[in-house]
């Protein structure tokens, strides 16, 4: 299984572009790289997904560079709502998969 | 149409005593997934079920236990409380074969929060 690495916090200001990067070094060649966001008290809500170069949807970009060894989560103009743990998880979705979320990133926005 | 559901929301249990936690999954989804989530760590991944079994176990000892019903419903069972096991346990639902990596991500439920005295 590929093992993920993020950065335990960040603190960014409002309007301001966000970047998380998520290092995943072993990953394989099925593997596909999906991220998580969870608040408080709250399951995990699935954010986005890619398996290589850029994916956009209306809530984030996910950028994945040619060797797949690491991805950067991008949240465009972020608000305070933005404030929650993001989780970035690695696998190719086989059934046998074991399913693991790390520590996530404590993302923290500033008026 | 009703995402993830869990029941109850909140549940007081002491040392020694079993409880029993239940999850509704999406519509249109057959498999279940339970996490236990301890403060300010990641999901901790305990089993998956489909058509009524155990398809997938993490590293959970056999206190904690599941079932999953025709109508794809499902419960996490734990006995034997420890101080330990209180967490936030999370139900996520999604189809076979497509689990949190795929093109059909699972969805969450907000949770059972359960606290042992």
């Amino acid at each position: 299984l590929a093992k993920t690495t993020q950065p335990i916090s960040m603190d960014s200001y409002e309007g301001q572009e966000v970047n998380i990067t998520c290092s995943h070094n072993n990953i394989a060649t099925n593997d596909y790289i999906t991220w998580y966001q969870q608040f408080p008290s709250q399951g995990p809500r699935f954010i986005i997904q890619g398996y290589k170069t850029k994916v956009t949807n209306e809530v984030a970009s996910l950028f994945i560079p040619a060797d797949r060894k690491s991805s950067t989560l991008s949240l465009p103009r972020v608000s305070l709502s933005d404030t929650a743990v993001y989780y970035c998880l690695v696998g190719d979705g086989n059934r046998d998969d074991k399913i693991i979320f790390g520590k996530g990133t404590r993302l923290h926005i500033l008026p | 149409d009703a995402g993830v559901t869990q029941s109850p929301t909140h549940l007081i249990k002491t040392r020694g005593q079993q409880v029993t936690l239940r999850c509704s999954p999406k519509s249109g989804h057959d498999t279940v997934s339970w996490y236990q989530q301890a403060l300010g760590q990641g999901p901790q991944f305990i089993f998956q079920y489909y058509e009524e079994e155990e398809r997938q176990r993490g590293n959970f000892p056999d206190r904690f236990s599941g079932h999953q019903f025709p109508n794809y419903s499902s419960e996490l069972n734990v006995n034997a409380l420890l101080l330990g096991d209180s967490a936030l346990y999370l139900c996520a639902s999604s189809l076979y074969g497509t689990g949190p990596y795929s093109n059909q991500p699972q969805h969450f439920g907000d949770g059972t929060r359960l606290s042992i005295l």
